[in-house]
């Protein structure tokens, strides 16, 4: 199986700020790597695909970028609706897997 | 418009044998390159991939869950059931579904999820 490893598992941050988010995969992947937004009670939401492609209707203050195995989710300035818990997942091969996930709080 | 949702019962006794149904409306599962996935994730923790199927029948399922998994869909009701045997406390999740596309599957849409409780 493919492992993925998200860092940081919790970020502290204010409305504004640029915030990162790394994973790792534990073999090369090539950019079959996506990004998801969870808030609390809710179904995850697609924001990254293919490592770099927006979902559509995602905000373009997301952005994705890397390859093979190391992956980083961007925010550009994060706004309040922003706060929420956020998995990188790969897709080069099954089993599917997913990072253990960053909280980013206030 | 794309829409799923989960259905089944919220509370299952451990052993017994947990059915789950995904019914969806703004696709057919017997398109080309389209699927149907299920996921689960248990409270406070994160997500798990448990199996796909695809347009063909191709079915994929976790290794650590082979065993107990059985993933079926019914075209021309727009479901796909998953079925999990010998349930145990551990197994108590919130269950997804969702849809996908592609060989490498995107996973644009998801279901609300329903929580699953197993206890005696």
């Amino acid at each position: 199986d493919i492992q993925m490893t998200q860092s940081p598992s919790t970020l502290s941050v204010s409305v504004g700020d640029r915030v990162s988010i790394t994973c790792r995969a534990s073999e090369s992947i090539s950019r079959w790597l996506a990004w998801y937004q969870q808030k609390p009670g809710k179904a995850p939401k697609l924001l990254i695909y293919k490592a770099s492609s927006l979902e559509s209707g995602v905000p373009s203050r997301f952005s994705g970028s890397g390859s093979e195995t190391e992956f980083t989710l961007s925010i550009s300035s994060l706004q309040p609706d922003d706060f929420a818990t956020y998995y990188c997942q790969q897709y080069d091969s099954y089993p599917l897997t997913f990072g253990g996930g960053t909280k980013v709080e206030i | 418009q794309i829409t799923l949702k989960e259905s089944g019962p919220t509370l299952v006794k451990p052993t017994q044998t947990l059915t789950l149904t995904c019914s969806f409306s703004g696709f057919s599962v017997s398109t080309v390159r389209l699927g149907v996935g299920w996921f689960r994730q248990p409270p406070g923790k994160a997500l798990e991939w448990l199996a796909l199927i695809y347009w063909d029948d191709d079915k994929r399922y976790s290794p650590s869950l082979e065993s107990r998994l059985t993933i079926t869909k019914d075209t021309s009701r727009n479901q796909v059931v998953l079925m999990m045997n010998d349930m145990d406390p551990v197994d108590t999740a919130t269950y997804y579904c969702a849809h996908s596309i592609g060989a490498n599957p995107k996973l644009a849409y998801w279901g609300q999820g329903i929580l699953v409780t197993v206890s005696s």
